[in-house]
């Protein structure tokens, strides 16, 4: 079964400052997507940026990017010149190949992301 | 603003309650997906509606049903209320027609049983 694993519950970070947050993912599909959504204390759920399996390029949205290494099934999303407002949950997720016509995404437990002025 | 919506925005109610949860999906989004955020579970997948028919089961309780009617929202019922039923749930709604079908989550309707 998929599974995705996210081993910081909370980092701290400078603001100006990059941040990379790890998530590794568990899935013997060829086929898959990973996501990054971010979840401000507001509670809505904000997609960022999206990488899938047969793609060569890592990711790239503004401020953030995916660091992809595939052998090693870990997606981690780097923040750059981080800001207050970045201050959140950071959510990863995968969805598998289109199974029984759906892309149900599994999500990692999160991490908090605490932007220190 | 993700362009999807959900009502009510909070719920507060009883144990052995029934709740009806909305969401309407973007315009042109077929696919709306259920998901239920507790903390204890995390974000779990409850089901997905796809064009009215049901196309994947997640994690979704026997008290718990859902439907996706013609005009395309969909409603989350959920009944004989438990308090580990207190959670946020999210519907999300995707194009699901190629490319990365990513997923606009609603703001969310949480839920509190007492």
């Amino acid at each position: 079964a998929q599974k995705i694993t996210q081993t910081q519950p909370g980092m701290f970070v400078q603001e100006k400052e990059a941040v990379t947050l790890d998530c590794t993912y568990d899935t013997s599909d060829q086929s898959y997507g990973l996501f990054w959504y971010k979840q401000p204390s507001s509670g809505e759920m904000i997609f960022l940026i999206y990488q899938g399996s047969y793609d060569e390029q890592n990711a790239t949205e503004g401020r953030y990017s995916l660091n992809f290494q595939k052998a090693r099934k870990s997606a981690n999303l780097v923040i750059s010149a981080s800001q207050l407002g970045d201050s959140a949950m950071y959510f990863c997720a995968m969805r598998l190949a289109f199974q029984a016509g759906s892309y149900q995404l599994t999500f990692g437990k999160g991490t908090k992301l605490s932007v220190i002025p | 603003d993700s362009g999807v919506t959900q009502t009510p925005k909070h719920l507060i109610t009883a144990t052995g309650q029934r709740v009806t949860l909305r969401c309407s999906p973007r315009s042109g989004d077929l696919s709306v997906y259920w998901y239920q955020q507790s903390l204890d579970q995390g974000l779990q997948f409850l089901i997905h509606y796809y064009n009215g028919e049901e196309r994947a089961k997640g994690n979704i309780l026997e008290r718990f049903s859902a439907q996706q009617f013609p005009d395309l929202h969909s409603e989350l019922n959920l009944s004989s209320l438990e308090l580990g039923d207190s959670a946020l749930y999210f519907c999300a709604s995707s194009v699901t027609s190629g490319g990365h079908n990513e997923q606009f989550f609603g703001p969310g309707t949480r839920l509190t049983v007492l």
